[in-house]
């Protein structure tokens, strides 16, 4: 079974300033990994994924995530936040083969003040 | 194309009664799985069908139960409801499951009283 930990589950931040959201999994085999965001009263939207290959990946509204094995981390950052960034934000995993059941994390709550 | 479209958005239930929800796919997609969600417990996956078989399930009671449509709709029913099944349940369609982007509904806000 693998497992999911978000270490932080607020994040205040100002307006243009940087921010790391922290991910740390745990599994017995390879996994894939997402992360996602959940806007007041929506639904969760992906960020991106890491499924293999480069362990940096890019996704969209200028956000990225390092995979780091050794580590089993898989860190989501911004260079700079917008207070359009203020949402809740869940890192999941799910194994790489066989059968499909994702784990997700409790969530950081990321706020961006002006 | 359409996103996800859960119905209904909102639900009031007493204890004891027995709730159905929906969910349409986004056109082409056979994977549907379910999720529930609390402050206390987080995202937590119920089941997923694919191509209208329960492919994989989650720790949940077998209150909890879901099927899936010729055309992929899907509905989850909880029956002899309980204070703790209010949450949002949310549901997330794909073209194959795992590895692949979900897409997500906008949920079910379900109430019991």
């Amino acid at each position: 079974a693998q497992s999911v930990t978000q270490l932080d589950s607020q994040v205040p931040v100002f307006e243009e300033a940087p921010v790391e959201l922290r991910c740390n999994y745990s599994s017995s085999v390879s996994v894939y990994l997402f992360w996602y965001v959940q806007y007041p009263n929506q639904g969760l939207q992906l960020l991106l994924k890491y499924l293999s290959g480069s362990t940096l990946v890019k996704g969209i509204n200028g956000f990225e995530a390092e995979f780091n094995k050794s580590q089993t981390s898989f860190h989501l950052r911004k260079p700079s936040v917008h207070i359009s960034d203020t949402a809740e934000y869940f890192c999941a995993v799910t194994k790489s083969g066989g059968s499909y059941i994702p784990t997700f994390g409790r969530g950081t709550s990321l706020i961006v003040h002006p | 194309k359409a996103g996800v479209t859960q119905t209904p958005r909102y639900l009031i239930k007493t204890r004891g009664q027995q709730v159905t929800l929906s969910c349409s796919p986004i056109s082409g997609h056979r994977s549907v799985s379910w999720y529930q969600q609390t402050p206390g417990q987080g995202l937590q996956f119920l089941f997923e069908y694919f191509s209208e078989t329960q492919r994989n399930k989650g720790n949940f009671p077998g209150r909890f139960s879901g099927r899936q449509f010729s055309n992929s709709r899907s509905e989850m029913n909880v029956s002899t409801l309980e204070l703790g099944d209010s949450a949002l349940y949310l549901c997330a369609s794909s073209s194959q499951g795992a590895g692949e982007k979900l897409f997500f509904g906008s949920g079910t806000q379900l109430s019991v009283l």
